[in-house]
């Protein structure tokens, strides 16, 4: 079975703070994306990587960067946390350019 | 831009009922069409996916349908049980958009005992 591990369930942070979110993949899997979900919102492509060191902004990256120094490891950064960033973020990865299979998540509080 | 759109929020149907969620997407370029079950507390886990050269596809328990002509899906769930209720998300995805979904905001299925 594909497993995506995220480094924390839960996180609350202040505002200003420097937020690192984790996501490991163990398959192998060439993509891996970082998602935020809100209700009413559904969710949104934040940031992908189809190779090591390689990424690409999705529909809302500002505010955020990312950093793949690993294949099957890819990390969300929050540079100066706001509360606007309270969120559940998902992590996912594939590898073909289809089906995406998804960590547990990590709910942020920014205070 | 390109939207993916479920047509309930909440669907509540009876244990042993069949349900029938739906979702609507705009983009013709879509080929790949994929449902997501999400529990409470947990990441979205995918349940079935479809082609566009396809407009049925079986797993168990669970139909998707596929109308490109009104772009279309739907997954079917047969005789629901207390374990289906949770949030379930469709995404479209294209061949031209390499590897992005684009996901709709989700229809929360309560099945009653």
């Amino acid at each position: 079975d594909v497993k995506v591990t995220q480094s924390s369930r839960y996180l609350v942070k202040r505002t200003g703070e420097k937020v690192f979110l984790e996501c490991v993949q163990d398959m192998d899997h060439e993509n891996m994306f970082w998602y935020r979900q809100d209700p009413g919102l559904g969710l949104r492509l934040i940031y992908f990587s189809y190779d090591v060191k390689m990424k690409e902004k999705g529909d809302i990256p500002e505010g955020y960067s990312v950093s793949r120094e690993k294949k099957e490891r890819f990390s969300l950064i929050l540079e100066s946390a706001s509360t606007n960033q309270t969120s559940m973020y998902l992590c996912a990865s594939s590898l073909t350019r289809d089906e995406q299979y998804f960590g547990p998540g990590t709910r942020l509080t920014v205070t | 831009g390109e939207s993916v759109g479920l047509h309930l929020p909440t669907l509540s149907v009876q244990e042993g009922d069949n349900s029938i969620i739906n979702c609507a997407y705009s983009n013709s370029a879509s080929d790949y069409f994929i449902w997501y079950k999400q529990e409470s507390g947990k990441g979205p886990q995918f349940i079935i996916d479809i082609r566009s050269n396809m407009d049925k596809r079986q797993g168990q328990r669970v139909t998707v349908l596929l109308n490109k002509t009104v772009k279309h899906l739907s997954l079917q769930i047969a005789a629901t049980q207390p374990g289906d209720s949770a949030v379930y998300f469709c995404a479209t995805g294209s061949s031209s958009n390499t590897g992005k979904l684009i996901f709709g905001q989700g229809t929360t299925l309560q099945v009653k005992p």
